[in-house]
């Protein structure tokens, strides 16, 4: 199926912890995001990558790394977890005349 | 500052009534405007409009794009139980070269039966 795909669904951590996810989209797409979404469903752009190139970077805490080993994968590293970063966080993909397609989230619990 | 605004923010509705949505915007040379509906997972994408003017049509949902007034609507027609969601707007990505889309908060859909 042709589709952007994210790794794990759910992560339950603890503060302090370190933890990854990771991004894969097939649809041929030379664009790559995060966004988060927080309780009220407000979707926020954190990275934009544009053909593994770091194109977008908003205001984000340097604990959170993208990286982009190719223009079809997109992995989000965070350091040291907090409370506040627990929120749903979307990988999604666009191409030049195409919407964005999101993947299905990964939900990150922070205790 | 690029802003995407949505409204109203809720609203309730009875199964068979017409809703509007609306979505204004503050962003300059974008390519194209984005709806989207989510569930309880992620957005699933209804519309895509880049012309002003052009009315896009798939079903009972509607919407047009007015980049005179920095505008879009987006119309439900007989509105049924499984339209509660939240619809969301998104404008972008800039033709100057930041790619990025910028969504509104969202306004929460409940139809009721």
């Amino acid at each position: 199926d042709t589709a952007v795909s994210q790794t794990p669904k759910y992560l339950v951590t603890q503060m302090g912890n370190d933890k990854s996810i990771k991004c894969e989209q097939n649809l041929g797409h030379d664009t790559m995001y995060w966004y988060k979404q927080d309780s009220k469903k407000f979707l926020k752009i954190m990275f934009s990558y544009n053909n593994k190139e770091l194109i977008i970077n908003e205001t984000v805490p340097n604990r959170f790394s993208p990286k982009s080993p190719d223009k079809a994968h997109l992995n989000l590293h965070i350091n040291s977890l907090e409370l506040g970063d627990s929120a749903v966080y979307f990988c999604a993909s666009s191409g030049y005349n195409s919407p964005l397609h999101f993947g299905n989230g990964t939900r990150l619990t922070v205790t | 500052e690029d802003k995407v605004v949505q409204s109203p923010l809720s609203l309730v509705v009875h199964e068979g009534d017409t809703v509007t949505l609306n979505c204004s915007y503050e962003v300059t040379n974008f390519r194209s405007l984005l709806w989207y509906k989510q569930e309880k997972k992620a957005p699933t994408f209804l519309f895509m409009l880049t012309s002003s003017g052009i009315e896009k049509k798939s079903g009972r949902l509607s919407s047009i794009l007015d980049k005179k007034e920095l505008f879009s609507i987006l119309n439900i027609t007989a509105t049924q139980t499984g339209d509660s969601a939240v619809y969301l707007c998104a404008v972008g990505p800039s033709t100057s070269g930041t790619y990025k889309y910028i969504f509104g908060t969202g306004t929460r859909l409940k139809v009721l039966a």
